[in-house]
């Protein structure tokens, strides 16, 4: 059974970098079949797609977060990551990684999430 | 503001039927892409309850069922039970923002 799960400090500084890390498990991150995604939820709030990579590398973003987001991927640790610069508090959320379909476009697993604050 | 429109919120007794809408526009939903639907309980990550605009994955019981027609789609809920309360999320892609969610509907059950 294919599992998520995310990783990553709890805590970041106003202005500086989020990182999270998505290990995938059960599986192989390698597959033609699927995308791996990013989603996080302010407290309180929906959901909100951040950006999507493939395993060669492809990646996509949410236009209003491109400008301080780069995701990329590591086939041989079976896992992606996420870093979102310059950080405000408006970036304090739950972050999920999930796996994304191939030209349908929906998101089949997702994993438990992990709440990032932003604070000093 | 989502660039898909949910409801805030919707409600019904237990058994009763309840419908949440999801509106979009010439650019995702109109456009004929697929609307997917997925169902969060309180403190949990969000799960896939409908895939495809009405197919239910695995394990999702047939209680569940989407429907699309034009701008928008609908989440069908029938013999509503006290675990359904959850937040529901439509999700679609959109040819100017790629994926893109509904602001999610609260369903409350009486």
């Amino acid at each position: 059974q294919l599992q998520l799960q995310e990783s990553g400090p709890g805590l970041v500084k106003p202005s500086e970098t989020l990182s999270l890390t998505c290990t995938v498990s059960g599986g192989s991150i390698s597959s033609s079949s699927y995308y791996w995604g990013w989603i996080r939820q302010p407290p309180g709030k929906g959901l909100e797609w951040i950006g999507s990579i493939y395993y060669s590398g492809s990646t996509y973003y949410n236009p209003s977060l491109k400008s301080r987001v780069t995701i990329s991927v590591d086939t041989s640790k079976n896992q992606f990551s996420l870093k979102l610069s310059s950080v405000t508090a408006a970036d304090t959320a739950v972050y999920y990684c999930a796996r994304l379909t191939v030209t349908t476009w929906y998101f089949d697993l997702w994993g438990r999430g992990t709440l990032v604050t932003v604070s000093s | 503001q989502s660039v898909l429109t949910q409801p805030p919120s919707v409600s019904g007794a237990p058994g009763q039927r309840v419908t949440i809408s999801c509106t979009g526009s010439s650019s995702n939903i109109g456009a004929g892409y697929d609307v997917h639907w997925y169902q969060q309980l309180p403190g949990t990550a969000p799960k896939l309850l409908i895939y495809g605009n009405s197919n239910r994955p695995s394990g999702v019981p047939d209680r569940f069922s989407g429907s699309k027609s034009g701008t928008s789609a609908s989440l069908a809920i029938t013999g509503l039970q006290a675990e359904d309360e959850a937040d529901y999320y439509c999700q679609s892609y959109d040819s100017s923002l790629s994926k893109v969610f509904g602001g999610g509907t609260k369903l409350t059950v009486l």
